[in-house]
C-alpha cells in the first residue's frame, strides 16, 4: 500500500527552524515529490517540488528559507525551514506525482503535520 | 490573491448538476494540464483528475473534468451529499516555474 507519513511539526517561535519529515513505504522517495501548505482556514498553497533527478523548485514565499532534500536509504522526504514567521503557520503536506501524470501533479497524500510559528 | 481563478463557492441540491471554473493563463492552463483535487472536511486534499480529465481508479463517473484554452472545469451530476468539499485546481505555470492552485470552491449540498 502506497502511504506517506509527516511528522516534525509543533510550535516554534519566529525566526526559529524545523525540519519536517515524510516517511513513504509502498515506493520509492526517488520519485517527483511535492510539498504543500494550507493556513489555518485558507487555500492550498504549493511549496516545493523536486524531481527524481533532484532538481528543486520553490514558491517565491519560501525561496532562500526553505529547503527540500531526501534521504533515498531512509525513504523519506524533508523540508528544512529557517528563518520561520508567523505566516508559515500552516498544515505542511508531502504528495507524491503520480506514476501515470505529471511530476508536478499530486496522487498520494500524507495527512499533514501541523507548524504553529508564535511567541 | 491565486494565480488560479475560481468561484469561491458554488451550490446545489441533490442530484442537481453543477460547474465549477478554473481560470488562468497561456503560461499555467494554455500549456500545461490541468489536476483537480477534492478536499473533504477536515482531511488531505485527494486527487480527482489529472491530465485534464483522467479519472484516478475510484473516482465515480458522476464526475467530470474538461479545459478549453486557458480554462477549465469541473462539473458533478447527480450532486450528493457526500460531495460537500473544497474543490482545488491546479497547474504548471511555465513563466512562474511553479505549482498554481486556484483558491478554491467550497461546494455546498442544499
Amino acid at each position: 500500500e502506497v502511504q506517506l507519513v509527516e511528522s516534525g511539526g509543533g510550535l516554534i517561535q519566529p525566526g526559529g527552524s524545523l525540519r519536517l519529515s515524510c516517511t513513504v513505504s509502498g515506493f520509492t522517495v526517488g520519485s517527483h515529490m511535492t510539498w504543500v501548505r494550507q493556513a489555518p482556514g485558507k487555500g492550498l498553497e504549493w511549496v516545493s517540488l523536486i524531481y527524481s533527478d533532484g532538481t528543486t523548485y520553490y514558491a517565491d514565499s519560501v525561496k532562500g528559507r526553505f529547503t527540500i532534500s531526501r534521504d533515498n536509504s531512509k525513504n523519506t522526504l524533508y523540508l528544512q525551514i529557517n528563518s520561520l514567521r508567523a505566516e508559515d503557520t500552516a498544515v505542511y503536506y508531502c504528495a507524491r506525482a503520480p506514476p501515470y501524470g505529471d511530476y508536478y501533479g499530486m496522487d498520494v497524500w500524507g495527512q499533514g503535520t501541523t507548524v504553529t510559528v508564535s511567541s | 490573491q491565486s494565480v488560479l481563478t475560481q468561484p469561491p463557492s458554488a451550490s446545489g441540491t441533490p442530484g442537481q448538476r453543477v460547474t465549477i471554473s478554473c481560470s488562468g493563463s497561456s503560461s499555467n492552463i494554455g500549456s500545461n494540464y490541468v489536476y483537480w483535487y477534492q478536499q473533504l472536511p477536515g482531511t488531505a486534499p485527494k486527487l480527482l483528475f489529472y491530465r485534464n480529465n483522467q479519472r484516478p481508479s475510484g473516482v465515480p463517473d458522476r464526475f467530470s473534468g474538461s479545459k478549453s484554452g486557458t480554462s477549465a472545469s469541473l462539473a458533478i451530476s447527480g450532486l450528493r451529499s457526500d460531495d460537500e468539499a473544497d474543490y482545488y485546481c491546479a497547474a504548471w505555470d511555465d513563466s512562474l516555474s511553479a505549482v498554481v492552485f486556484g483558491g478554491g470552491t467550497k461546494l455546498t449540498v442544499l
